[in-house]
């Protein structure tokens, strides 16, 4: 069992530099969220979706967009990347709220 | 969301019980008590839930208070395993989202 799926774990940007962070789920969950965290904090939460086709913001949301075009994927896309960017970025998944979410890996992004 | 008190850190020697605390004096009486765990370089990992009576699970028991204003996660044989920052979180039933504080850092000392 896959579960949350993140990809790339790590990757280096150059300011200025656009990429998009890959999140897939097997569970067939309706919810998907993306959070960051910086060194020694908690997550702040950056977008969420309770279903394709739609999305919302979380406490964090400039400089980030998404899409969800199907129950499965959940990508979040980082243009013009700046250094304040540079922390982990976690996806989760949940069948509902406020059950229990799961969460991926994680991706490590530098910005330099 | 309503806000959660948790000290930064507590240590257990190995095999012994845990009692990670948690005040949360605005709860609401829609609000779920959540714990979530962190350990080292992975993500978050659910442990438990409850609104109103003590929740047993295979990795944990929750204690909530009769007034709900405060809840204890507790560990009943840590592990070195266990070592991992502990977060308390407080979700409305209507909300969408989890908001993360700092959590309890906990050292398991063998």
């Amino acid at each position: 069992n896959a579960g949350v799926t993140q990809t790339p774990k790590f990757r280096i940007l150059k300011i200025g530099q656009s990429m998009t962070l890959q999140c897939a789920q097997d569970m067939n969950h309706n919810y998907m969220y993306w959070y960051r965290q910086d060194p020694g904090m908690g997550l702040k939460l950056i977008y969420y979706s309770v279903g394709a086709g739609i999305t919302d913001k979380g406490e964090v949301p400039n400089g980030y967009n998404v899409s969800r075009s199907t129950t499965e994927y959940f990508p979040l896309r980082l243009e013009l990347a700046a250094p304040s960017q540079t922390s982990v970025y976690f996806c989760a998944s949940s069948i509902t709220a406020p059950t229990e979410a799961f969460f991926g890996q994680g991706t490590r992004l530098t910005v330099v | 969301d309503a806000k959660t008190t948790q000290p930064n850190s507590m240590e257990s020697n190995e095999e012994e019980p845990v009692h990670l605390p948690c005040n949360h004096s605005t709860i609401s009486g829609t609000d779920y008590i959540h714990w979530y765990r962190q350990l080292p370089s992975q993500g978050p990992e659910y442990v438990i839930h409850g609104l109103t009576s003590n929740v047993n699970n295979r990795m944990a028991s929750l204690a909530i208070a009769e007034d709900r204003k405060s809840s204890t996660l507790i560990l009943h044989r840590a592990t070195l395993r266990d070592a991992a920052v502990y977060y308390c979180i407080l979700r409305d039933v209507g909300a969408n989202n989890l908001f993360f504080g700092t959590g309890t850092r906990l050292t398991v000392i063998p």
